[in-house]
This record gives C-alpha cells, sequence and structure tokens, in this order.
C-alpha cells in the first residue's frame, strides 16, 4: 500500500516543549515539503528537502527544524521558540519527473 | 512578491446546481498550475495546467487556464453533496516552490 503516513493524527503538548512530527512515504519521491494550515489560510510552506542531508527554509521556518536522514523520512520538529504552533501540518511529496505532490493525512497539533 | 488568490473564498450551492471557482496568480516563473480536493484531511489531486486554452476534464470536473490574464476557473457541474470540500489551487513557481491560495470552501447543500 503506497503513500505518506503521517503519525500521529493528533497531538496535544504543553507550552514550552518541542515536538516531533513524523513523515514516512514509500514512493521513492525525492522531493518532500512540510507544511502549515491555519483556517483561512493557504498552506505555508516550512521546509522542503530534494535530497537526503539536505533540506531548505521555506517561508514560515522560524521555530521549526528538520531532518533528512533517509529518503523516506522527513519529520519536523516544532521547537519551543514557536510562537504560534497550534495548526495542521501536512507533509508532501513529490518525483522528479511530476510537478504533483502528494499529500500524507496531516498531523493537527495543539499547544497549550 | 508571488501570489495566488482565490475566489470566492466560501458558496453554498443546492445539488444540480454548477460551480466555477477561480485562481488568480501573480509569479514571476510560472511552471504549472494545480488543483487540488480537501475534504477533512490530505488535499487529494485534481488537475495540472501547464497550456492556456486547454480544457482537463473529469467527469463533472473540469478546468482551463489562461496563461495571458494569468488565471484559472474550475467547473464542476450537476454538484452533489460529495462535492462539499475545499478547492485549493496552488501555482508551481519554481523547483521545489509552490505558492498556494487560501482555497474555496464550497457547501453542497442536498
Amino acid at each position: 500500500d503506497g503513500g505518506i503516513t503521517q503519525s500521529p493524527k493528533y497531538l496535544f503538548r504543553k507550552e514550552g516543549q518541542n515536538v516531533t512530527l513524523s513523515c514516512e512515504q514509500n514512493l521513492n519521491h525525492d522531493a518532500m515539503y512540510w507544511y502549515r494550515q491555519d483556517p483561512g489560510q493557504g498552506l505555508r510552506l516550512i521546509y522542503y528537502s530534494q535530497i537526503v542531508n539536505d533540506f531548505q527554509k521555506g517561508d514560515i521556518a522560524e521555530g521549526y527544524s528538520v531532518s533528512r536522514e533517509k529518503k523516506e523520512s522527513f519529520p519536523l520538529t516544532v521547537t519551543s521558540a514557536q510562537k504560534n504552533p497550534t495548526a495542521f501540518y501536512l507533509c508532501a511529496t513529490s518525483g522528479t519527473n511530476s510537478y504533483e505532490q502528494y499529500f500524507g493525512p496531516g498531523t493537527r497539533l495543539t499547544v497549550t | 512578491e508571488d501570489k495566488v488568490v482565490q475566489s470566492p473564498l466560501s458558496l453554498v450551492v443546492h445539488e444540480g446546481d454548477t460551480v466555477t471557482l477561480n485562481c488568480s496568480y501573480e509569479v514571476t516563473n510560472f511552471r504549472s498550475l494545480l488543483w487540488y480536493k480537501q475534504e477533512k484531511k490530505a488535499p487529494t489531486f485534481l488537475f495540472m495546467l501547464t497550456s492556456s486554452g486547454i480544457e482537463k476534464k473529469s467527469g463533472r470536473l473540469s478546468s482551463i487556464l489562461d496563461k495571458k490574464e494569468l488565471f484559472s476557473i474550475l467547473n464542476i457541474t450537476a454538484t452533489q453533496t460529495g462535492d462539499s470540500a475545499v478547492y485549493l489551487c496552488a501555482v508551481e513557481a519554481g523547483t521545489y516552490k509552490y505558492i498556494f491560495g487560501t482555497g474555496t470552501r464550497l457547501k453542497v447543500l442536498a
């Protein structure tokens, strides 16, 4: 069953705690992305990675960190420096010869 | 600054109606325009458009791109309650760079 998995589906954390969101893919896609979606706003790019051991900041990278140690995995850490972390987080991938992005089911993070 | 604007922000129609969703863009390096449907979680791909004037069609959905006027429309004919969703427009504005609009929330009433 090919696709993108994100875990957990829902995550609750206290303010000041770091939290890591998982994204795994078995599509053999090189590029992976993390987006944040807030009500009434479009998807905003946090980080993307074109290849293993390389990643680039998106438009709203402050307070987030990522790693890309394996092609299949692109975890996102929401640090305590992120001022407003409560949001819906979507992971996506794209292949070399395709403009289309494939999205995971998302993780809804609530920080109180 | 690259931007994608969708209109209307939300729309309520009755089953059987036809709807037209709009997406306009201003980007310095246009590569493609994509439409997605987002029901509750993951956006699912609908269409990718790269050339002006060529309609893409899938069942009751169709879309067309105008690269001169910098916009695209998504048409849904004979709407059904299952069409209720947020429809997202995105423009690929460079390698690995996708700019998303805020989406149009469509609600179809039975």
